[in-house]
């Protein structure tokens, strides 16, 4: 069964660095585009960034371009996104998704369970 | 940006049928897609492409997308529906979602 598994969340100091990663498994990691998705406590779904399979397509969200920064290992069946000059408002859960092969507009058909990132 | 717009909450009662809207301009010229998510849960997938339906999601989960705006609409609605639910679209490039709405079946 499909699974994605976020690590690396945890408390931040405002400034500081965090990378988080993504486990895949029970697929071929490598035949799929990939989202991260963040939510803040008590609000709503915010995108954040998009992959392509060989990493030739990425994309930002206006709010983390020049902070953020998304990558693959293929080998490894893992998702990271580098996250650097974090700001107190960045604190969320931060989902990896999963854009499904049969959409066309970056949909996510799975959903990691999330880890939490503190910045404080 | 592109925006999306959904009302913050719904309410419906057991057995009817809820109609949760989400606006954007020229939304029925691009595709849509619908999300629910239960407290303290990860969002599932509930609808793709406007209309069509994930597997292992109920039928009376369906989607319309005309004009401006979208619909996700659960007929029979249960307690179990009872969830956040957002909606998403792609702009320039982009994934969007809608700020998300609160359905209550009271």
């Amino acid at each position: 069964q499909v699974q994605l598994v976020e690590s690396g969340g945890g408390l931040v100091k405002p400034g500081g660095s965090l990378r988080l990663s993504c486990a895949a498994s029970g697929f071929t990691f490598s035949d799929y585009y990939m989202n991260w998705v963040r939510q803040a406590p008590g609000k709503g779904l915010e995108w954040l960034a998009y992959i392509s399979r060989g990493s030739t397509t990425i994309h930002y969200a206006d709010s983390v371009k020049g902070r953020f920064s998304v990558s693959r290992d293929n080998a490894k069946n893992t998702l990271y996104l580098q996250m650097n000059s974090l700001r107190v408002e960045d604190t969320a859960v931060y989902y990896c998704a999963r854009v499904c092969d049969y959409c066309s507009s970056g949909e996510s058909d799975y959903w990691g369970q999330g880890t939490l990132v503190t910045v404080s | 940006s592109y925006e999306l717009t959904q009302p913050h909450s719904v309410s419906v009662s057991p057995g009817q049928t809820a109609s949760i809207p989400c606006s954007g301009d020229n939304l029925g010229h691009k595709e849509a897609c619908w999300y629910q998510q239960k407290p303290g849960q990860s969002p599932v997938m509930v609808v793709y492409q406007n209309n069509k339906r994930p597997s292992g999601i109920p039928e009376r989960f369906s989607g319309s997308n005309s004009g401006n705006t979208a619909t996700l609409t659960i007929s029979g609605t249960q307690a179990m529906d009872e969830a956040d639910y957002y909606c998403q679209a792609w702009d320039s490039s982009t994934v969007v979602f809608g700020g998300g709405t609160r359905l209550t079946v009271l």
